[in-house]
């Protein structure tokens, strides 16, 4: 059980164009969704958290015109980069708490690897 | 701020000995304190969670203890393998909502 799912795995995409990562909890409601950055031999950087039917929080120094995040159902959530340059390759991990009713535990995607030229 | 600080180094252990990776934070103590497990190029996998209240938690060949007279958090996999090899993170419980402020993560290498 407690099983995310991001989508797609890997994307290579032309600078000034937007890209839209898509992350699912697969068996159970997510109550709380969240971003996380990690830069090569850096740790995770949360992004913003989401929560379904509201506004994302983000963190400080994130962009949130620039990361777009919707959080439409207890399953879904989507992070998109728009008008992405190359600054923003990086490897893009979303979470998910709530599995079985634990809000304090996170099961993390696979990871999305963003590669802008 | 808070500082969350691992064993920069990567650490090599030989076969069946114990693996300890530390973990020191500084500040304020979180309500809980969590490790995870993470392959490169994939996302961080959960492996335990020890709240403020507890000193100890075990999970088949995993040992975790918290210290928050020292602010510390020691990680122990007994009968290590080589398939133990990966970089292992801990986090933090920050500022409430649930978030997590992850350490820099120190990689093991369980060598044959």
């Amino acid at each position: 059980g407690a099983v995310v799912s991001q989508h797609p795995s890997w994307v290579i995409c032309k600078s000034g164009t937007s890209v839209k990562i898509e992350c699912r909890s697969l068996d159970f409601q997510a109550t709380t969704m969240f971003w996380y950055r990690q830069f090569p031999k850096q740790s995770l950087m949360l992004m913003a958290t989401s929560n379904e039917g509201s506004k994302a929080t983000y963190e400080q120094g994130v962009e949130k015109d620039k990361f777009l995040i919707n959080h439409a159902s207890l399953t879904l959530s989507t992070l998109t980069v728009t008008s992405a340059h190359p600054e923003d390759s990086s490897f893009y991990i979303c979470s998910a708490g709530g599995a079985s009713g634990a809000t304090d535990t996170q099961y993390f995607g696979p990871g999305t690897r963003l590669t802008v030229l | 701020s808070q500082k969350i600080e691992q064993n920069s180094e990567a650490l090599n252990i030989q076969e069946g000995k114990t693996a300890t990776l530390t973990c020191n934070y500084t500040n304020y103590s979180p309500a809980y304190l969590q490790w995870y497990r993470q392959d490169p190029g994939r996302g961080p996998v959960f492996l335990l969670l020890i709240r403020e209240n507890e000193k100890e938690k075990r999970k088949e060949r995993l040992k975790v203890t918290f210290d928050t007279t020292l602010k510390q958090s020691l990680f122990h996999i007994t009968a290590s393998q080589p398939a133990d090899s990966a970089t292992y993170l801990c986090a933090l419980e920050l500022g409430g909502g649930n978030k997590l402020t992850f350490g820099t993560g120190t990689q093991l290498k369980v060598e044959l």
